[in-house]
């Protein structure tokens, strides 16, 4: 079964500075992996997705993430955070017909 | 409007009553899902359907029901409330299965039971 493990449940960064979220997966096939992002009060929207294609993906917003099946992770990144990032972000994998979540990790964006 | 939309948005509901989410998509996408999310656990599948009069238990169905008689249309039922079913509610729909696909998210439905 497909799984996915958020690394800190919790990120503060400074406005400007790089946002790393860290996400890695366990998979018995390969997997398509995806980065959601929720905003308070919202439902979930797609950052970005892994397909196989290319293993730098760019996602919208300015993140991007890499998939490295040597480490079997999925990290999240962007160069300069924004004061509008601040917001949940979730890594999920896809299988058996479903998108199984890991448990979030909450960005917080200080001045 | 295009999309997929949730209501109620907000819901208190007492122990022990019978209460239904509704979800309505109008991509007809093929595929509709319900997650609860709960804090430390991010998001967890109740139940799915691939199609019209099919579903399936995802990791959590224990207490509730679906039914999907129509494709744009997928409620969630909680036969009895209990307060362990307080949660925000998510519908999603994708157009295909094997989800190399975007998943679209509703609003959520916070659902609270007393």
């Amino acid at each position: 079964a497909q799984s996915v493990t958020q690394l800190g449940s919790h990120v503060s960064v400074s406005e400007g500075a790089l946002v790393l979220l860290r996400c890695n997966y366990s998979s018995s096939v390969p997997p398509y992996l995806f980065w959601y992002v929720q905003y308070p009060n919202q439902g979930l929207q797609l950052l970005l997705k892994y397909t196989s294609a290319a293993t730098l993906v760019k996602g919208i917003n300015g993140f991007e993430a890499e998939f490295k099946k040597s480490e079997t992770s999925f990290h999240l990144t962007k160069p300069s955070a924004h004061m509008s990032d601040a917001a949940e972000y979730f890594c999920a994998v896809s299988g058996e017909n479903k998108l199984v979540f890991g448990a979030g990790t909450i960005l917080r964006v200080k001045s | 409007d295009a999309g997929i939309t949730q209501s109620p948005r907000y819901k208190i509901t007492e122990t022990g009553r019978q209460v239904t989410l509704m979800c309505h998509q109008t991509w007809s996408h093929s595929y509709m899902f319900w997650y609860r999310q709960d804090l430390g656990h991010g998001l967890r599948l109740i139940y799915y359907s691939a199609a019209a009069d099919i579903t399936d238990k995802g990791e959590v169905p224990d207490g509730y029901v679906v039914s999907r008689s129509k494709t744009e249309n997928f409620p969630l039922t909680l036969e009895s409330a209990t307060r362990s079913q307080t949660s925000v509610y998510f519908c999603a729909s994708s157009e295909y299965g094997d989800l190399n696909t975007e998943a679209f998210f509703g609003q959520g439905t916070r659902l609270t039971v007393v």
